[in-house]
């Protein structure tokens, strides 16, 4: 059983429609990110969030956009997506520098 | 040269034989190393954490070469269930950026 809960498991939203993508975990760790995959392709790193404040964006489109509303909870908010954008989106989170990350089951996205 | 190469594979091995494959880095800086497993679909899982001494569990065994900057990992055994793509995942000691390799898949055959 994956410690970083990720719902829904899996979303079809049309190119017009607001979603959020949520993930949450307790373990206590304090660095937490979100990931894209593609079929066949290593995860491609979106944004990372140290101690509940932005820390990296990946130049990632506006219409992605995250929020972190405490330490356990890390959102993704989509709005206007593209099909190219239809991908498996996994929420990861780790305890600190050089420990490995530890992924959530993944949101499948669909956009049609 | 890439930051981490894999060889994609697919690595066809027969139920019960000995696998290994190897990830190779290009950054000296890289301090921590990871192995991790992914079913089709589904989340990457991590399998093993990868240390200079060399570390086992079960019927896995990891191994780092700093000399030469790769680390490998070594299946005995075969099980079908352990098919899957590896995915190697080097982080660099100067910025803790996580480098994941694009996989080695595994197909392993009844």
């Amino acid at each position: 059983d994956t410690e970083v809960t990720q719902t829904p498991k899996h979303l079809v939203m049309g190119m017009t429609n607001k979603k959020s993508l949520k993930c949450e975990q307790h373990m206590g760790h304090r660095a937490m990110y979100w990931y894209k995959q593609k079929a066949k392709k290593p995860p491609e790193l979106m944004f990372v969030y140290s101690y509940e404040k932005l820390s990296i964006n990946e130049s990632v489109p506006s219409r992605f956009s995250p929020e972190c509303p405490n330490s356990s909870l890390l959102n993704l908010h989509l709005h206007a997506l593209q099909p190219e954008d239809s991908a498996l989106y996994l929420c990861a989170s780790r305890t600190g520098s050089n420990s490995p990350l530890h992924f959530g089951n993944g949101t499948r996205l669909t956009v049609t | 040269r890439k930051e981490v190469e894999q060889d994609p594979g697919p690595f066809n091995v027969p139920e019960g034989a000995t696998v290994a494959f190897n990830c190779t880095y290009s950054n000296s800086a890289s301090q921590s190393f990871f192995w991790y497993r992914q079913d089709c679909r589904k989340e990457p899982k991590l399998l093993m954490s990868v240390y200079s001494s060399g570390n086992e569990d079960g019927r896995f065994t990891a191994q780092l070469n700093r000399a030469s900057q790769y680390i490998s990992l070594l299946i005995r055994d075969s099980k079908l269930s352990d098919s899957a793509t590896y995915l190697c995942v080097v982080i660099s000691n100067r910025d803790d950026k996580i480098i994941f390799g694009k996989g080695t898949r595994l197909h392993i055959l009844p």
